[in-house]
Formats: structure tokens, sequence, C-alpha cells
């Protein structure tokens, strides 16, 4: 059970640049999303989906796109890479349930730099 | 006031030493709490939900005081292995459902 799968680990881009992580999950999860992580202040949701074909903004979600074709995969793209778009990022999943005490499962992360 | 609020610590213990770490969460219609831990450069793992009622699992003590808004983890026993940062979750009772982290408090257990 491989979980959530996210690639690439590592990538620096120059600023101006496009380029998309990708997050694949293997549990049957409804529910997946995309945060960044920077010091200071705590992972920020950019992009969620509840479904496939369902997408929606986070908190943050400007300068990145998602779709969700398939239940399965979540990729998250940077349109035209910017340096504040530095950062680690994480992807996601759960299960959504009335109640909904279902934690999250991450993926091992993407650090990005952008120069 | 940030949505959910931790001490960033690091706090600095022996090993065998007993530690408590406090969060506060402002949204008081919150449903679900946990505690994930990290690791250095790695990703958040569950450590534990957080019940009403107070839960454990092993040398771990999770409770909630929904009154005061404030959720707490105590670790007895301190190992060197518990090095890392506790994030304190909740999750929101919105459309979503959405999962608000506090930044962490970061632990460190020395010989």
């Amino acid at each position: 059970n491989a979980g959530v799968t996210q690639t690439p680990k590592f990538q620096v881009l120059k600023t101006g640049q496009s380029m998309t992580l990708q997050c694949a999950q293997d549990m049957n999860h409804e529910y997946m999303s995309w945060y960044r992580q920077d010091p200071g202040m705590g992972l920020r949701l950019i992009h969620y989906s509840v479904g496939a074909g369902i997408t929606d903004q986070g908190e943050v979600p400007n300068g990145y796109n998602v779709s969700r074709s398939t239940t399965e995969d979540f990729p998250l793209r940077l349109l035209s890479a910017a340096p504040s778009q530095t950062s680690v990022y994480f992807c996601a999943s759960s299960f959504l349930r009335q109640g909904n005490n279902s934690p999250l499962h991450f993926g091992n992360g993407t650090r990005l730099t952008v120069t | 006031r940030k949505e959910v609020e931790q001490d960033p610590g690091p706090f600095n213990v022996p090993e065998g030493a007993t530690v408590a770490f406090n969060c506060t969460y402002s949204n008081s219609a919150s449903q679900s709490f946990f505690w994930y831990r990290q690791d250095c450069r790695k990703e958040p793992k569950l450590l534990m939900s957080v019940y009403s009622s107070g839960n454990e699992d092993g040398r771990f003590t999770a409770q909630l005081n929904r009154a005061s808004q404030y959720i707490s983890l105590l670790i007895r026993d301190s190992k060197l292995s518990d090095s890392a940062t506790y994030l304190c979750v909740v999750r929101e009772n919105t459309g979503f459902q959405k999962l608000v982290f506090g930044t962490g408090t970061r632990l460190l257990v020395s010989p």
C-alpha cells in the first residue's frame, strides 16, 4: 500500500517557468488537498477536491491550478513561478465521512525553490 | 488572533521527563481535533485524535477542553525519538470542514 505518492521530491525553477507537482493516492480517498508550509506560518491550504471533477480554492490559491480527473490523482500546476512560491508543498488525502474524524494522510513533500 | 495557536518552543527536556503542550483554537464550532507529529524535513503524521473524554495512547495523553477552547498533549517518560515538532490541528464545522494547522511546538529531548 503506497499511500500518498508525491513527485518530485526537489525542484528548482527560474522565475516565470511553469511546472506540475504530481500527487496520487491508492486509498480510495474522496478528499485530496495541497498545502504549502513556510517557516513560522504553518500549513496553508492551496486547493482541495472532494471528488473527481470537483475542485475548490483554499486559503492561498493564487498562482496555482489543480484538476481532479480521477479519484487517484490531484496534480498541482504552477503557472508562472515566482520567488514567493519557494516553499515545501504537501499533498494530503482523507476519507469524507459524516462527522469527519478522518485524519489526513500526507505525501513526502516537494521542496521547491524559485530563483 | 490566529485560528490555532501554539507555543513554538523549543521545549528542551531530558530523557524521562514529562512534558505538556497546549493549543488554543478560536472557532467554537470546531468539531474534530488532532495532534500530528512532524520530523525535520518530513511530512506530518497523525499522532492521535483528541476526544472530549480525553484519550491515551501509551505514553501520550490528549485532552480537549471545549469550554476553554484548548487542547493539550502530555508526553510521559520522554524518549530521544520524541524529538520533533508537534502540530495541533482543528477541523472546523464549515462547508468543506476545513482543517486548520497550528505552526507547531518543537520538542528537543536530550540524553
